[in-house]
């Protein structure tokens, strides 16, 4: 089945602890995304990777970092995790390119205390 | 920065009525998706527009896409209450890589 996989997909962690969220897609898409989504913000992008060892900022990538190693996983990072980063976190992927369709992961809902 | 103003934010209508879902901007887009998401689950597409003025239908819901490429619309006739839930508009922005910039999405309830 063609899926975008993240997890864990709820944790709650303490400030400072660093953490990561991992994400997997099965469908060789070249393009991976990371947003999250806070109530009246809707969603944002924090980075995307057009391909592997390519990745580039969005919209609010302060406090984050990713990686893009290989062309299926693509990680966010916290290295120091502050509570206004507490939020639902989405992963997505597609073929290469803007235009195409987003497939989006089931969301990793991230509490920092 | 928020490129994309939907509105409304909300909306709560009964089971028939129709209605249009609105998503502005100032910017160009070089292609304007919208979404559907569900409480606990991630967007799901609906349609992907990409030339001005382009008219898309998906059953009862028709989409618009502006003649500048600056807008769009969601218009949905004689609404069902499986139709309720987000609504999120998306443009792809070109001029620097491929962003993807979303509105912050019209909330929809239909009730029977």
């Amino acid at each position: 089945e063609a899926q975008v996989t993240q997890n864990p997909r709820y944790l709650i962690t303490v400030t400072g602890k660093k953490l990561t969220v991992t994400c997997s897609q099965n469908m060789n898409h070249e393009y991976m995304s990371w947003y999250r989504q806070d109530p009246g913000l809707g969603l944002r992008q924090i980075y995307y990777s057009m391909n592997v060892e390519v990745t580039d900022k969005g919209d609010v990538p302060e406090g984050y970092k990713v990686s893009r190693k290989e062309k299926r996983n693509f990680p966010l990072i916290l290295e120091s995790p502050s509570p206004n980063q507490t939020s639902l976190y989405f992963c997505a992927s597609s073929p290469p390119q803007g235009g195409y369709e987003q497939y989006f992961g089931p969301g990793t809902r991230l509490t920092v205390t | 920065t928020q490129l994309l103003e939907q509105s409304p934010q909300f909306l709560s209508i009964q089971e028939g009525e129709n209605l249009t879902v609105y998503c502005n901007s100032s910017s160009v887009f070089s292609s304007l998706q919208w979404y559907r998401q569900e409480p606990g689950e991630g967007p799901v597409l609906l349609v992907t527009v990409v030339t001005g003025g382009e008219v898309k239908k998906l059953k009862r819901l028709t989409f618009q896409f502006g003649d500048a490429r600056k807008d769009s619309s969601l218009h949905i006739t004689a609404a069902q209450p499986g139709d309720t839930g987000l609504y999120l508009c998306a443009g792809w922005m070109t001029n620097s890589g491929y962003a993807l910039n979303f509105g912050k999405g019209t909330s929809l309830l239909v009730t029977p």
